[in-house]
Protein backbone atom coordinates (compact mmCIF):
# COMPACT_ATOMS: atom_id res chain seq x y z
CA UNK A 1 0.00 0.00 0.00
CA UNK A 2 1.26 3.39 -0.58
CA UNK A 3 2.62 5.31 2.19
CA UNK A 4 1.31 8.45 1.19
CA UNK A 5 -2.55 8.39 -0.34
CA UNK A 6 -4.90 11.15 -1.67
CA UNK A 7 -8.59 11.12 -2.57
CA UNK A 8 -9.64 12.25 -5.33
CA UNK A 9 -7.33 11.78 -8.15
CA UNK A 10 -9.26 13.46 -10.06
CA UNK A 11 -12.07 16.58 -10.10
CA UNK A 12 -13.85 18.28 -12.17
CA UNK A 13 -16.03 20.88 -10.49
CA UNK A 14 -17.71 24.04 -11.45
CA UNK A 15 -17.24 27.69 -10.45
CA UNK A 16 -18.22 28.85 -6.78
CA UNK A 17 -18.40 24.77 -5.32
CA UNK A 18 -16.61 24.23 -2.12
CA UNK A 19 -14.20 21.19 -2.76
CA UNK A 20 -12.38 19.17 -0.47
CA UNK A 21 -9.14 17.30 -0.99
CA UNK A 22 -8.20 14.63 1.46
CA UNK A 23 -4.50 13.25 2.55
CA UNK A 24 -3.84 10.51 4.44
CA UNK A 25 -0.41 8.72 5.55
CA UNK A 26 1.09 5.77 6.80
CA UNK A 27 4.63 6.89 7.60
CA UNK A 28 4.34 8.15 10.85
CA UNK A 29 5.50 11.34 9.65
CA UNK A 30 4.52 14.88 12.30
CA UNK A 31 5.08 17.00 9.17
CA UNK A 32 2.87 17.69 5.97
CA UNK A 33 2.46 19.83 3.63
CA UNK A 34 0.03 20.91 0.55
CA UNK A 35 1.23 21.85 -3.07
CA UNK A 36 0.06 22.70 -6.13
CA UNK A 37 1.69 22.28 -9.32
CA UNK A 38 1.54 24.51 -12.38
CA UNK A 39 3.08 24.12 -15.99
CA UNK A 40 6.55 25.80 -15.73
CA UNK A 41 6.42 26.44 -12.48
CA UNK A 42 7.24 23.36 -10.25
CA UNK A 43 5.64 23.16 -7.07
CA UNK A 44 4.39 25.63 -5.12
CA UNK A 45 3.39 25.73 -1.32
CA UNK A 46 0.01 26.42 -0.19
CA UNK A 47 -0.08 25.43 3.23
CA UNK A 48 1.65 23.09 5.91
CA UNK A 49 1.46 21.93 9.53
CA UNK A 50 4.35 20.80 11.38
CA UNK A 51 2.06 18.83 13.80
CA UNK A 52 -1.82 18.61 14.64
CA UNK A 53 -1.53 21.87 16.50
CA UNK A 54 0.45 23.51 14.20
CA UNK A 55 -0.91 25.05 10.68
CA UNK A 56 1.27 27.69 8.83
CA UNK A 57 0.49 29.70 5.19
CA UNK A 58 2.91 28.98 2.41
CA UNK A 59 3.32 31.23 -0.48
CA UNK A 60 0.14 30.74 -2.21
CA UNK A 61 -2.68 30.52 0.62
CA UNK A 62 -5.47 32.71 -1.15
CA UNK A 63 -7.99 30.94 -1.79
CA UNK A 64 -7.39 28.28 0.03
CA UNK A 65 -8.22 26.49 3.71
CA UNK A 66 -6.59 23.26 5.97
CA UNK A 67 -7.63 21.32 8.37
CA UNK A 68 -5.57 18.54 10.50
CA UNK A 69 -7.24 16.51 11.93
CA UNK A 70 -4.66 13.87 13.15
CA UNK A 71 -1.30 13.18 12.62
CA UNK A 72 -1.39 10.88 9.95
CA UNK A 73 -4.95 13.44 7.75
CA UNK A 74 -4.34 17.31 6.60
CA UNK A 75 -7.31 18.10 4.51
CA UNK A 76 -7.26 21.15 1.64
CA UNK A 77 -10.42 22.85 0.85
CA UNK A 78 -11.55 25.45 -2.04
CA UNK A 79 -13.99 27.45 -0.19
CA UNK A 80 -15.39 28.88 -3.36
CA UNK A 81 -13.48 27.62 -6.59
CA UNK A 82 -12.67 29.83 -9.32
CA UNK A 83 -10.65 28.53 -12.86
CA UNK A 84 -7.37 29.64 -12.19
CA UNK A 85 -6.98 26.66 -9.57
CA UNK A 86 -7.12 24.08 -12.19
CA UNK A 87 -3.82 22.50 -11.34
CA UNK A 88 -2.37 19.56 -9.82
CA UNK A 89 -2.04 18.96 -6.07
CA UNK A 90 0.26 17.04 -4.06
CA UNK A 91 0.59 16.39 -0.78
CA UNK A 92 3.85 15.98 1.20
CA UNK A 93 4.65 14.53 4.25
CA UNK A 94 8.94 14.45 5.63
CA UNK A 95 9.74 13.77 9.54
CA UNK A 96 10.82 16.19 11.89
CA UNK A 97 14.24 15.25 12.73
CA UNK A 98 16.95 16.31 10.50
CA UNK A 99 15.59 19.67 9.53
CA UNK A 100 16.37 21.13 6.34
CA UNK A 101 18.35 17.76 5.23
CA UNK A 102 14.92 15.86 5.48
CA UNK A 103 13.36 14.48 2.10
CA UNK A 104 9.34 14.98 1.61
CA UNK A 105 7.55 11.94 0.62
CA UNK A 106 4.93 12.27 -2.17
CA UNK A 107 1.46 10.95 -2.81
CA UNK A 108 0.45 10.52 -6.21
CA UNK A 109 -1.70 13.62 -6.88
CA UNK A 110 -5.42 15.29 -7.09
CA UNK A 111 -6.24 16.61 -10.79
CA UNK A 112 -8.87 19.89 -10.27
CA UNK A 113 -10.14 20.92 -12.78
CA UNK A 114 -12.33 24.60 -12.20
CA UNK A 115 -14.93 24.88 -15.14
CA UNK B 1 15.45 33.77 0.59
CA UNK B 2 15.90 30.96 -1.05
CA UNK B 3 15.53 30.55 -5.24
CA UNK B 4 16.68 27.91 -7.95
CA UNK B 5 17.03 28.30 -11.50
CA UNK B 6 16.64 25.04 -13.67
CA UNK B 7 18.14 26.45 -17.05
CA UNK B 8 16.49 24.10 -19.28
CA UNK B 9 12.97 24.06 -19.76
CA UNK B 10 13.51 20.37 -22.18
CA UNK B 11 16.20 18.10 -22.83
CA UNK B 12 16.28 16.15 -25.83
CA UNK B 13 19.14 12.75 -25.76
CA UNK B 14 19.23 9.82 -27.58
CA UNK B 15 18.86 6.55 -26.08
CA UNK B 16 22.31 5.40 -24.48
CA UNK B 17 23.89 8.83 -24.69
CA UNK B 18 24.65 11.06 -21.54
CA UNK B 19 21.81 13.41 -19.54
CA UNK B 20 22.76 16.56 -18.22
CA UNK B 21 20.57 18.57 -16.44
CA UNK B 22 21.56 21.87 -15.33
CA UNK B 23 20.44 23.53 -11.99
CA UNK B 24 21.34 27.20 -10.17
CA UNK B 25 20.30 27.79 -6.51
CA UNK B 26 20.51 30.95 -4.14
CA UNK B 27 20.16 30.66 -0.97
CA UNK B 28 21.09 32.50 2.63
CA UNK B 29 22.64 29.72 4.66
CA UNK B 30 24.47 26.44 4.10
CA UNK B 31 21.57 24.78 1.61
CA UNK B 32 20.34 21.01 1.53
CA UNK B 33 19.90 20.05 -2.24
CA UNK B 34 17.86 17.61 -3.84
CA UNK B 35 16.59 16.12 -7.21
CA UNK B 36 13.35 14.90 -8.03
CA UNK B 37 11.49 12.82 -10.77
CA UNK B 38 8.13 13.23 -11.86
CA UNK B 39 6.87 10.40 -14.10
CA UNK B 40 3.68 10.92 -16.06
CA UNK B 41 0.55 10.88 -13.75
CA UNK B 42 2.83 9.80 -10.97
CA UNK B 43 3.81 11.60 -7.40
CA UNK B 44 7.34 13.06 -6.97
CA UNK B 45 10.02 10.59 -6.30
CA UNK B 46 13.80 11.49 -4.21
CA UNK B 47 16.32 10.65 -6.70
CA UNK B 48 19.39 11.96 -4.25
CA UNK B 49 20.12 15.03 -1.85
CA UNK B 50 22.87 16.96 -0.98
CA UNK B 51 23.38 17.73 2.92
CA UNK B 52 26.76 19.12 3.48
CA UNK B 53 28.65 15.67 3.30
CA UNK B 54 30.27 14.26 0.01
CA UNK B 55 29.91 17.02 -2.64
CA UNK B 56 29.20 14.18 -5.68
CA UNK B 57 26.19 13.08 -4.60
CA UNK B 58 25.09 9.45 -6.06
CA UNK B 59 21.52 8.37 -6.57
CA UNK B 60 18.95 6.31 -7.58
CA UNK B 61 18.93 4.49 -11.46
CA UNK B 62 22.31 5.60 -12.14
CA UNK B 63 22.00 9.50 -11.47
CA UNK B 64 24.48 11.53 -9.37
CA UNK B 65 25.22 15.38 -9.04
CA UNK B 66 28.13 17.43 -7.89
CA UNK B 67 27.79 20.20 -5.47
CA UNK B 68 30.00 23.38 -6.50
CA UNK B 69 29.55 25.78 -3.69
CA UNK B 70 31.58 28.70 -5.97
CA UNK B 71 29.07 27.90 -8.98
CA UNK B 72 26.40 27.21 -6.89
CA UNK B 73 25.03 25.07 -8.98
CA UNK B 74 23.98 21.02 -8.39
CA UNK B 75 23.64 19.69 -11.98
CA UNK B 76 22.48 16.04 -12.40
CA UNK B 77 23.85 13.37 -14.74
CA UNK B 78 23.47 10.27 -16.01
CA UNK B 79 26.50 8.73 -18.59
CA UNK B 80 23.84 6.81 -20.26
CA UNK B 81 20.05 7.27 -20.82
CA UNK B 82 17.55 4.73 -21.12
CA UNK B 83 14.27 5.31 -22.29
CA UNK B 84 12.77 5.09 -18.85
CA UNK B 85 14.16 8.16 -17.62
CA UNK B 86 11.92 10.29 -19.85
CA UNK B 87 10.19 12.49 -17.07
CA UNK B 88 9.91 15.68 -15.58
CA UNK B 89 12.88 16.70 -13.04
CA UNK B 90 12.98 18.95 -10.35
CA UNK B 91 15.82 20.81 -8.42
CA UNK B 92 14.96 21.57 -5.24
CA UNK B 93 16.42 23.70 -2.22
CA UNK B 94 16.07 23.93 1.47
CA UNK B 95 17.47 25.91 4.22
CA UNK B 96 16.90 26.81 8.07
CA UNK B 97 16.44 30.15 6.49
CA UNK B 98 13.23 29.28 4.85
CA UNK B 99 11.91 27.26 7.81
CA UNK B 100 13.52 24.07 6.31
CA UNK B 101 10.95 24.61 3.22
CA UNK B 102 11.53 23.21 0.03
CA UNK B 103 11.56 25.87 -2.85
CA UNK B 104 10.89 23.84 -6.40
CA UNK B 105 12.43 24.70 -9.57
CA UNK B 106 10.42 25.09 -12.71
CA UNK B 107 11.10 21.54 -13.92
CA UNK B 108 12.99 20.01 -16.54
CA UNK B 109 11.25 17.80 -19.35
CA UNK B 110 13.36 14.84 -20.36
CA UNK B 111 12.56 13.13 -23.86
CA UNK B 112 14.52 10.30 -24.80
CA UNK B 113 14.84 9.01 -28.50
CA UNK B 114 15.05 5.77 -29.51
Amino acid sequence: DADVTQTPRNRITKTGKRIMLECSQTKGHDRMYWYRQDPGLGLQLIYYSFDVKDINKGEISDGYSVSRQAQAKFSLSLESAIPNQTALYFCATSDASGGARNEQFFGPGTRLTVL
Amino acid sequence: AQSVTQLDSHVSVSEGTPVLLRCNYSSSYSPSLFWYVQHPNKGLQLLLKYTSAATLVKGINGFEAEFKKSETSFHLTKPSAHMSDAAEYFCVVSGQAAGNKLTFGGGTRVLVKP
